[in-house]
């Protein structure tokens, strides 16, 4: 099974300020196809998930565009431009390349400082 | 618009059995294959099974193969999950969720299965 581990696991930011989280991958998550299946979710209290981007980098509509993605092989990064008080929550990654089974990370928690 | 509603959760006693369903609609149920996914009190999500679209294909995680199915009717814009010997570590929310991979994802608001005697 492919391992997906997040870094930071909490994530304190000050409104405005910029955030960065981390996902690494314990193997390259490039399909057959060509297409790598990266996906980035938020997660409020008492909600389900909310995706935010697939495909590492292409963001679900609805998605403020202070939401970017980035990376390749086993290697990815989610970038907040300038944090709101709307984004607290938990994030996770999730790898749908190397499937069964769909894998997330732990998870991320950000938090206004 | 999209929607899956969750229905049948509870409190259940181990080692007993429960269907969940979950009803679809707003897009081709017919034509997408399903994911459940479940999500214990303050822990990550975790997959649970996949249904192809015409409910030939099956696939589930190592905690619940042989004990759970996973299953569909194309008819009524229905996923199931029969859930049988439940154990402690089955308590969570369970979800039905479509489209991982693309551009038409959605993810229910879940129902709560307890496992406690």
């Amino acid at each position: 099974d492919v391992v997906m581990t997040q870094s930071p696991l909490s994530l304190p930011v000050t409104l405005g300020q910029p955030a960065s989280i981390s996902c690494r991958s314990s193997q390259s998550l490039v399909y057959s196809d060509g297409n790598t299946y990266l996906n980035w979710f938020h997660q409020r209290p008492g909600q389900s998930p909310r995706r935010l981007l697939y495909k590492v980098s292409v963001r679900d509509s609805g998605v403020p565009d202070r939401f970017s993605g980035s990376g390749s092989g086993t290697d990815f990064t989610l970038k907040i431009s300038r944090v709101e008080a709307e984004d607290v929550g938990v994030y996770y990654c999730m790898q749908g390349t190397h499937w069964p089974p769909l894998t997330f990370g732990q998870g991320t928690r950000l938090e206004i400082k | 618009q999209v929607q899956l509603v969750e229905s049948g959760g509870g409190v259940v006693q181990p080692g007993r059995s429960l269907r969940l369903s979950c009803a679809a609609s707003g897009f081709a149920f017919r034509t997408s294959g399903i994911h459940w996914v479940r999500q214990a009190p303050g822990k990550g999500p975790e997959w649970v099974a996949t249904i192809s679209n015409d409910g030939s294909n099956t696939y589930y995680a190592d905690s619940v193969k042989g004990r759970f199915t996973i299953s569909r009717d194309n008819s009524k814009n229905t996923l199931y999950l029969q859930m049988n010997s439940v154990r402690a570590e089955d308590t969570a929310v369970y979800s039905c969720a479509k489209d991982f991979r693309g551009g038409t994802h959605f993810w229910g608001q879940g129902t709560l299965v307890t496992v406690s005697s």
